[in-house]
C-alpha cells in the first residue's frame, strides 16, 4: 500500500483565493483525520470522519473551513476565502479503528501571501 | 490548548546514548501514543501504551505510563543518527480525539 497520500505537497497562494487540499486514505481505514501543524499551536485536530460521515468538526476554525469526504478514498479540505494566518502545514491521516494508530500523510505545506 | 507536554522541548545527544523524553496529559485517557516525525515529513507511530499498563517494550524503545501522576516517558536506547526526529506523545480518551503535545526535538550527533 502506497499509504496515506496528499496532494499538493506545496500551495502558495495569495490572500482572498480558495484553496483545496486533498487526502487519499488507506483502503480499508475507517477513519479519516484533518491536522493542521504550526510553530506556536502545535498539532491540531481539525475535524474527523467515519466512514465518510463528519463526526466532529469543533476544531474546524471558521466558516472559512470546510471538508468533505464523498467517497472512502477521498477527502477534500477547502479553504475560501484564504488568509495570511491559515499558512501551516496540513496532515490527514487515516486509520481502522479510530484512534489506536493513525497512519500521516507527507503533508501540505500552506502558505498564504 | 494541547493537552500533551512534552519535556524537553530539545535534546542533544551523542550516538550511543540514551534518549529520555516525559509526556504529561490533563483528562483521563484510553491510551497514550508515542510518534516521531522526521524533518519535512508526516508522523509515524511508534508505540501505545493502554492506561492500564505501566510500561511497554518495542525493540529499542521503553514506554511507561503513570496514570497517578497523568505522566509518560520514552526511552530510546543505544541512540542512532537516524533517531534524530521530533517526538510527539498523543493522548487518547474516549471520544475518538487523539491530542497531541508539541514535541521534543531530538538530536543525535555522530
Amino acid at each position: 500500500d502506497a499509504g496515506v497520500i496528499q496532494s499538493p505537497r506545496h500551495e502558495v497562494t495569495e490572500m482572498g483565493q480558495e484553496v483545496t487540499l486533498r487526502c487519499k486514505p488507506i483502503s480499508g481505514h475507517d477513519y479519516l483525520f484533518w491536522y493542521r501543524q504550526t510553530m506556536m499551536r502545535g498539532l491540531e485536530l481539525l475535524i474527523y470522519f467515519n466512514n465518510n460521515v463528519p463526526i466532529d468538526d469543533s476544531g474546524m476554525p471558521e466558516d472559512r473551513f470546510s471538508a468533505k469526504m464523498p467517497n472512502a478514498s477521498f477527502s477534500t479540505l477547502k479553504i475560501q476565502p484564504s488568509e495570511p494566518r491559515d499558512s501551516a502545514v496540513y496532515f490527514c491521516a487515516s486509520s481502522w479503528d479510530g484512534i489506536e494508530k493513525l497512519f500521516f500523510g507527507s503533508g501540505t505545506q500552506l502558505s498564504v501571501l | 490548548s494541547q493537552q500533551g507536554e512534552e519535556d524537553p522541548q530539545a535534546l542533544s545527544i551523542q550516538e550511543g546514548e540514551n534518549a529520555t523524553m516525559n509526556c504529561s496529559y490533563k483528562t483521563s485517557i484510553n491510551n497514550l501514543q508515542w510518534y516521531r516525525q522526521n524533518s519535512g515529513r508526516g508522523l509515524v507511530h511508534l508505540i501505545l501504551i493502554r492506561s492500564n499498563e505501566r510500561e511497554k517494550h518495542s525493540g529499542r524503545l521503553r514506554v511507561t505510563l503513570d496514570t497517578s501522576k497523568k505522566s509518560s516517558s520514552l526511552l530510546i536506547t543505544a541512540s542512532r543518527a537516524a533517531d534524530t526526529a521530533s517526538y510527539f506523545c498523543a493522548s487518547g480518551g474516549s471520544n475518538y480525539k487523539l491530542t497531541f503535545g508539541k514535541g521534543t526535538l531530538l538530536t543525535v550527533n555522530p
